[in-house]
């Protein structure tokens, strides 16, 4: 019954590692996101797609690659860790509105360590 | 400038008190604003949306002031579920989904 569900809940990896991270809604809802929630808690926007085309793309390391293969899914690749990419990861999901932008549903996070 | 801008806090108060946060934003499209709470360790979830002529949900009331570009959130009665983080929202006035989040105003209800 879980709305926007991402795996895995924890991800605990060595710098250089590759590593993904999955998320699906079930809310039917058009659009999909990716936030990043630093140590000082500040969430801010990486990526966002629409009906499975990328619509914002944030300055983001090219080393992170979503990929969207439905509107239900939209996954986070990351390349080569740093230490830097250590953070809490948002997948979030909104529906289509008119006049104005609708509320984010986030999936429960994905708490990334890279040592 | 940050687009949103809120008192990171803490605010610490008794049960049953009346407390009050607010948060300004710098683009003046902004069309949409929402107030989120974040408790530890966990995803934030939508507490209420603004609208332009204010609005209640139960405890909670929202304001919204164009002219000054703030929102409040004011919370009566507090309970100690009450305590987490509450984080503002806002867009810059298109619809295009992106949504700028305040670093947020923490709350603990003390007994």
């Amino acid at each position: 019954d879980t709305a926007v569900s991402q795996t895995p809940k924890y991800l605990v990896t060595q710098m250089g590692n590759d590593k993904s991270i999955k998320c699906e809604q079930n809310l039917g809802h058009d659009t999909m996101y990716w936030y990043k929630q630093d140590s000082k808690k500040f969430l801010k926007i990486m990526f966002s797609y629409n009906n499975k085309e990328l619509i914002i793309n944030e300055t983001v390391p090219n080393r992170f690659s979503p990929k969207s293969p439905d509107k239900a899914h939209l996954n986070l690749h990351i390349n080569s860790l740093e230490l830097g990419d250590s953070a809490v990861y948002f997948c979030a999901s909104s529906r289509k509105s008119v006049g104005g932008n609708s509320p984010l549903h986030f999936g429960n996070g994905t708490r990334l360590t890279v040592t | 400038r940050k687009e949103v801008e809120q008192d990171p806090g803490p605010f610490n108060v008794p049960e049953g008190a009346t407390v009050a946060f607010n948060c300004t934003y710098s683009n003046s499209a902004s069309q949409s604003f929402f107030w989120y709470r974040q408790d530890c360790r966990k995803e934030p979830k939508l507490l209420m949306s603004v609208y332009s002529s204010g609005n209640e949900d139960g405890r909670f009331t929202a304001q919204l002031n164009r002219a000054s570009q703030y929102i409040s959130l004011l919370i009566r009665d507090s309970k100690l579920s009450d305590s987490a983080t509450y984080l503002c929202v806002t867009d810059r006035g298109s619809t295009l989904g992106r949504l700028y989040f305040g670093r947020g105003t923490q709350l603990t209800v003390w007994p």
